[in-house]
């Protein structure tokens, strides 16, 4: 899986935009761009996927830059729950590969 | 919940002692995996299974041995480990095929003392 890059650490205030950006300048044309997350003291959480078009579900928004190497998981509204490690990853459907991850974005939330 | 359980949650183990982790997962997935997060570190994956038969062992120690008797099912059989071996192990699974989304369940924390 190609490589991502992800600031360490964000800061947000409770229900605030979160933006968490992510770069991925060598990424193929068939690779996935998908966030994970942990919260504290759990299991990764599956957030959201794409390919090229900007995405939406009830957890978050993924939008992806036109040239693809970058993206950007927005949270609409973060509240104390959204704090935990955000993960960015590549992934190549060539197959069963597993998930690598990185070292994520430690979201904190702000009351 | 994400429709994968592990047991036991907590495990206190001597590094003589054989115990065995257990995952289950009610998703109707056909891929698992074994995972190794310790301390301050990255996510690790140790073991891939696809429909019950191991696809990857990602330069694993033998102390770490992994069962798949069917798709629902994993296990992670332990001997003689060590006190570098303590950490959190994940349990996964997915439809299969690297554009689905994996499950993981809620991890054993292990300390080997």
């Amino acid at each position: 899986d190609a490589k991502t890059t992800q600031p360490n650490s964000m800061e947000s205030n409770e229900e605030e935009p979160v933006h968490l950006p992510c770069n991925h300048s060598t990424i193929s044309g068939t690779d996935y761009i998908h966030w994970y997350r942990q919260l504290p003291s759990q299991g990764p959480e599956y957030v959201i996927h794409g390919l090229t078009s900007n995405v939406n579900n009830r957890m978050a928004s993924l939008a992806i830059a036109e040239d693809r190497k970058s993206s950007t998981l927005i949270l609409h509204r973060a509240t104390l729950r959204d704090a935990a490690v955000y993960y960015c990853i590549l992934r190549t459907p060539s197959g069963n590969t597993p998930l690598v991850f990185g070292k994520g974005t430690r979201l904190s939330v702000i009351a | 919940e994400t429709g994968v359980t592990q047991t036991p949650r907590h495990l206190v183990m001597g590094m003589t002692n054989k115990k065995s982790l257990k995952c289950e997962q009610h998703l109707g997935h056909n891929a698992m995996y074994w995972y190794k997060q310790s301390a301050k570190k990255p996510l690790e994956l140790m073991f891939v299974y696809n429909f019950k038969e191991q696809t990857e062992n990602n330069s694993v120690p033998s102390r770490f041995s992994p069962e798949c008797p069917n798709s629902s099912h994993l296990f992670l059989h332990l001997h003689t480990l060590q006190p570098e071996d303590s950490a959190l192990y994940l349990c996964a699974s997915s439809q299969g095929g690297d554009i689905y989304e994996q499950y993981f369940g809620p991890g054993t924390r292990l300390t080997v003392t």
